[in-house]
């Protein structure tokens, strides 16, 4: 079964503070894997697609990992600000025909940066 | 061109009333989905459009629900008939086709509360 796991369900750290989100999916055939943060009542918005062929790629203070083989990423927020606050959602894409209707969706690492 | 913008932001409606929701996406974007997202759950996709063309309607669609593109760009999902389980966020995409689906962009959404 495609599945995508995220941990921590949740993290609180403090501003500055530098702090990395894991995910793990068992989606078989894997096209590319991203990243969205979600503010409470809002729509995602992407962070970094990657991929099976990129091991890496950075957003600002936002940079993602994949490692194709063991199936994993990671999302790595560097210096964090308050408004970082939000779900970060890991995102996998079945297939390669262009069609996001198959998205697999993890169900999100809530982040609170406090002062 | 600033996004996909939805409208309403919010919808509070008595059960048994029909609500429609617009979405305008990205102009050059000629594939648009909507999605439905609960609380503490990741998007599920409704439908999506290549131009005016309803390609694809998840089983989640029941009869009461319709969604439309009529000239390819903005859209418009209808649900008739409220029920108490409609509420939800609903959420609209737009992308670009062939492959290049990297840009594929969420509106803020049109929370649904039906009392």
């Amino acid at each position: 079964k495609n599945q995508v796991e995220q941990s921590p369900q949740s993290l609180i750290i403090l501003e500055g503070k530098n702090c990395t989100l894991q995910c793990n999916y068992t989606v078989s055939p894997f096209s590319n894997l991203r990243w969205y943060k979600q503010d409470t009542g809002r729509g995602p918005v992407s962070l970094t697609i990657m991929t099976f062929s990129e091991n890496t790629k950075s957003n600002g203070r936002y940079t993602a990992t994949l490692d194709a083989d063991t199936k994993q990423s990671s999302l790595h927020i560097t210096a964090s600000q308050l408004s970082d606050s939000a779900s970060y959602i890991c995102v996998v894409s079945p297939n390669n025909a262009g069609n996001n209707r198959k998205l697999i969706w993890g169900l999100g690492t809530s982040l609170a940066v406090n002062p | 061109d600033t996004g996909v913008s939805q409208d309403p932001r919010h919808k509070i409606t008595k059960r048994g009333q029909n609500v429609t929701f617009r979405c305008d996406p990205i102009s050059e974007h000629n594939r648009l989905y909507w999605y439905r997202q609960t609380l503490g759950q990741g998007p599920e996709f409704l439908t999506y459009f290549q131009n005016e063309a309803q390609l694809e309607k998840s089983r989640l669609l029941s009869d009461r629900f319709s969604a439309e593109r009529p000239k390819g760009s903005f859209s418009t999902l209808e649900i008739q008939r409220t029920e108490q389980g409609d509420s939800a966020m609903y959420l609209c995409a737009s992308s670009l086709g062939g492959g290049r689906d990297y840009g594929y962009t969420f509106g803020s959404g049109t929370r649904l509360t039906v009392v």
